[in-house]
C-alpha cells in the first residue's frame, strides 16, 4: 500500500519551460513534505519542503504547492535547465517519524 | 562540515556471505535512517534510530539484517547470510528534529550485489 505516490514515472521538458511534478498521498497524518532530486550514482539531495500549515514555499526557481483537502502537492521548475535532469522523489512524515517516499519520477530537460 | 558517508561505496558478495555496511552521520544528529532501493525503484524505508535507540524498525525486510548504532554515533548494517534479493543500494539519512521537523541529509548509498 503506497502513502506517497507519483503517477508520472517520466517526464521531458524543453529548456526554458516550466517543469510540473506531481506527489499524492494517503496518510492524513503527514504535516510535512520534502522533494529531493538524485542523479545516477548519488544519494538523494534535498531540494525544497514545505509544512502542512502552509499551502506554498519558494526557492529560487523552486515552488512547492501543498493541497491539503485533495492530499496533492506538485513541484514547479521555472525556467527548467538541463542540469535539472534527473530524478525527483517526493517524500512525507510526521514529526519522529521516518521519511516516506514516493517511487520517484525521471525529469529529462532537452536542450 | 562532512555529511553523511558510507562505506564502503560498492560491495559485491556471493550468496551466504556476510556483508557489514557503515553509516557516518552528520555530527550533533540524533536521527539516523536505513533506506534501500532495489531495481532503480522506490526508496524503501528500513529502520530508524534516535540516538542509539531503534525508534522503528518496521522495514527490516527479515532477521538476517542486524542495525546497529554505538554509543549514538556511527551506525553498522549487517546482512548474514546474503541472498540474491538483498541486492540493491543501501541509502543512510540523517536528521536533527528539535521540535520542529527537518529534512534528511543523505549519504551517496552502498551498491551492493549479491551474486
Amino acid at each position: 500500500d503506497q502513502q506517497v505516490k507519483q503517477n508520472s514515472p517520466s517526464l521531458s521538458v524543453q529548456e526554458g519551460r516550466i517543469s510540473i511534478l506531481n506527489c499524492d498521498y494517503t496518510n492524513s497524518m503527514f504535516d510535512y513534505f520534502l522533494w529531493y532530486k538524485k542523479y545516477p550514482a548519488e544519494g538523494p539531495t534535498f531540494l525544497i519542503s514545505i509544512s502542512s500549515i502552509k499551502d506554498k514555499n519558494e526557492d529560487g526557481r523552486f515552488t512547492v504547492f501543498l493541497n491539503k483537502s485533495a492530499k496533492h502537492l506538485s513541484l514547479h521548475i521555472v525556467p527548467s535547465q538541463p542540469g535539472d535532469s534527473a530524478v525527483y522523489f517526493c517524500a512525507a512524515k510526521g514529526y519522529g517519524q521516518n521519511f516516506v517516499f514516493g517511487p520517484g519520477t525521471r525529469l529529462s530537460v532537452l536542450p | 562540515e562532512a555529511g553523511v558517508t558510507q562505506f564502503p561505496s560498492h560491495s559485491v558478495i556471493e550468496k551466504g556471505q556476510t556483508v557489514t555496511l557503515r553509516c557516518d552521520p552528520i555530527s550533533g544528529h540524533d536521527n539516523l535512517y536505513w533506506y534501500r532501493r532495489v531495481m532503480g525503484k522506490e526508496i524503501k524505508f528500513l529502520l530508524h534510530f534516535v540516538k542509539e535507540s531503534k525508534q522503528d524498525e518496521s522495514g527490516m525486510p527479515n532477521n538476517r539484517f542486524l542495525a546497529e548504532r554505538t554509543g549514538g554515533t556511527y551506525s553498522t548494517l549487517k546482512v548474514q547470510p546474503a541472498e540474491l534479493e538483498d541486492s540493491g543500494v543501501y541509502f543512510c539519512a540523517s536528521s536533527q528534529e528539535v521540535r520542529v521537523v527537518t529534512e534528511a541529509f543523505f549519504g551517496q548509498g552502498t551498491r551492493l550485489t549479491v551474486v
